[in-house]
């Protein structure tokens, strides 16, 4: 049964700082793995898609890179602002079970000016 | 484009009512889906569809029927409201990946509809 594990729960950083966010998958077979970012009360924003046969994707100041042999993906956030704080989620299509999608739990990310 | 609409965003049912959350969305996505998404929890599949006419169960479809009658259209119907069922629902729509040749599957959602049972 495929599992997705985001850590840190929680993060707190200071304005300027570059951060990571990890994410991990117990099963390589995945048909491609989504970053989301949700503000409280909202819902989610897709924040960038990597498709299986891909490495890395970039948008802005984000960049987000998918290792399916050590089933990782990390999103990189670089020049952190207030305005980045929410919570990040991935989540994976696994390519062998229709249309669903697995969520991690998240990240809760905190930028302080 | 409006995108993926849901309505309405806040209800409050007494247990043993029914009621249906309405999904809509204008991008002619075949794949159409229901979470919920409740503290400590994370984000659970209820039902999901892969074209008109076709739904199936996901991780949690128990209280909750679903139809698929247009491309567009994706109703949640609660047939007996439980307060178990008090969460933040989220219908989000995307591209088939089956499609050979097609496109990018990415996955795109509404605002949520805050539901409590009481």
């Amino acid at each position: 049964k495929q599992e997705v594990t985001q850590i840190p729960a929680a993060l707190s950083v200071p304005e300027g700082e570059n951060l990571v966010l990890n994410c991990s998958f117990t099963d390589s077979a995945i048909y491609n793995l989504q970053w989301f970012r949700q503000d409280p009360g909202k819902g989610l924003t897709s924040l960038l898609l990597i498709q299986s046969s891909q490495r890395e994707q970039t948008s802005g100041r984000l960049n987000a890179s998918l290792d399916k042999s050590s089933g990782r993906s990390t999103l990189y956030i670089a020049a952190s602002q207030p305005g980045d704080s929410a919570t990040y989620l991935c989540a994976v299509r696994p390519s062998n079970q229709g249309g669903k999608l697995i969520f991690g739990q998240g990240t809760e990310l905190s930028v302080k000016p | 484009n409006a995108g993926v609409t849901q309505t309405p965003k806040f209800q409050v049912l007494k247990t043993g009512q029914s009621m249906t959350l309405q999904c809509a969305q204008d991008m002619n996505h075949e794949y159409m889906s229901w979470y919920r998404q409740d503290p400590g929890m994370g984000l659970r599949l209820i039902h999901y569809s892969v074209g008109a006419g076709i739904t199936d169960q996901g991780e949690v479809p128990n209280g909750y029927n679903v139809s698929r009658s247009t491309t567009e259209d994706f109703p949640l119907r609660l047939l007996s409201a439980a307060p178990s069922q008090t969460s933040v629902y989220f219908c989000a729509s995307s591209y088939s990946f089956f499609v050979p040749g097609g496109r990018t599957g990415e996955l795109f959602f509404g605002e949520g509809s805050r539901l409590t049972v009481l």
